[in-house]
């Protein structure tokens, strides 16, 4: 149980374009879902906080315009880049914590975007 | 605000020997601790937590980890290492019921050699 996909798993977009990455909670509802940026050989940064039905809260230095976060449903969360360009590319993670758990966060494969 | 350690970037170890992995932590209130296990291009797996009681923590694939207040410590250990054990492992803290925000340490690379 407890599972989180992702999608794509992998991207290659060109610069000035948007990619939207989708996070799914596959068999438990998410009241909220996290999103992270993992630069090569370092730790997770955490981007945003999304919650079902409210704006995401954005953490300090993330541009919100640039990375749009919508979290329409219990078990959906999508994070667009925006007007991407060659230093968003990275692996994003996102992790969603089970509606009435409130310890564990369950985390995604992960989406490799590299743009072009 | 909290803050997380891992003091070392790569940790060598021969294969059935026992393995520890170092984590400090910085909390203004209670911490809730945890292990992740992270492969090449995966996300991250959970390993194990700690929340409240027992110091010793036991936890997947063998692992446990041991919670020390006086030392602000929660080093992950197993007693015989494996080959497969070779990954990228994360502590992580979370400042009691005041956040839902993980805070990750840099990372520490396990080489378990045959």
């Amino acid at each position: 149980g407890a599972v989180v996909s992702q999608h794509p798993s992998w991207v290659i977009c060109k610069s000035g374009t948007s990619v939207k990455i989708e996070c799914r909670s596959l068999d438990f509802q998410a009241t909220t879902m996290f999103w992270y940026r993992q630069f090569p050989k370092q730790s997770l940064m955490l981007m945003a906080t999304s919650n079902e039905g409210s704006k995401a809260t954005y953490e300090q230095g993330v541009e919100k315009d640039k990375f749009l976060i919508n979290h329409a449903s219990l078990t959906l969360s999508t994070l667009t880049v925006t007007s991407a360009h060659p230093e968003d590319s990275s692996f994003y993670i996102c992790s969603a914590q089970l509606a009435g758990d409130a310890y564990e966060q369950y985390f995604g494969p992960g989406t490799r975007l590299t743009v072009t | 605000a909290q803050s997380v350690a891992q003091p070392e970037d790569q940790v060598n170890v021969a294969e059935g020997n026992p393995l520890t992995v170092k984590c400090t932590y910085s909390v203004s209130g209670n911490p809730y601790l945890f292990w992740y296990v992270q492969y090449p291009n995966r996300g991250l797996q959970f390993l194990l937590k700690y929340i409240t009681g027992d110091n010793l923590v036991k936890g997947s694939y063998g692992f446990e980890a041991e919670f020390n207040k006086s030392q602000t410590s929660f080093h992950l250990k197993k007693p015989s290492a494996l080959v497969s054990d070779s990954a990228l492992y994360f502590c992580a803290v979370r400042d009691g019921d005041s956040s839902y925000k993980l805070i990750f340490g840099s990372g520490t690379r396990l080489l378990v050699r045959p």
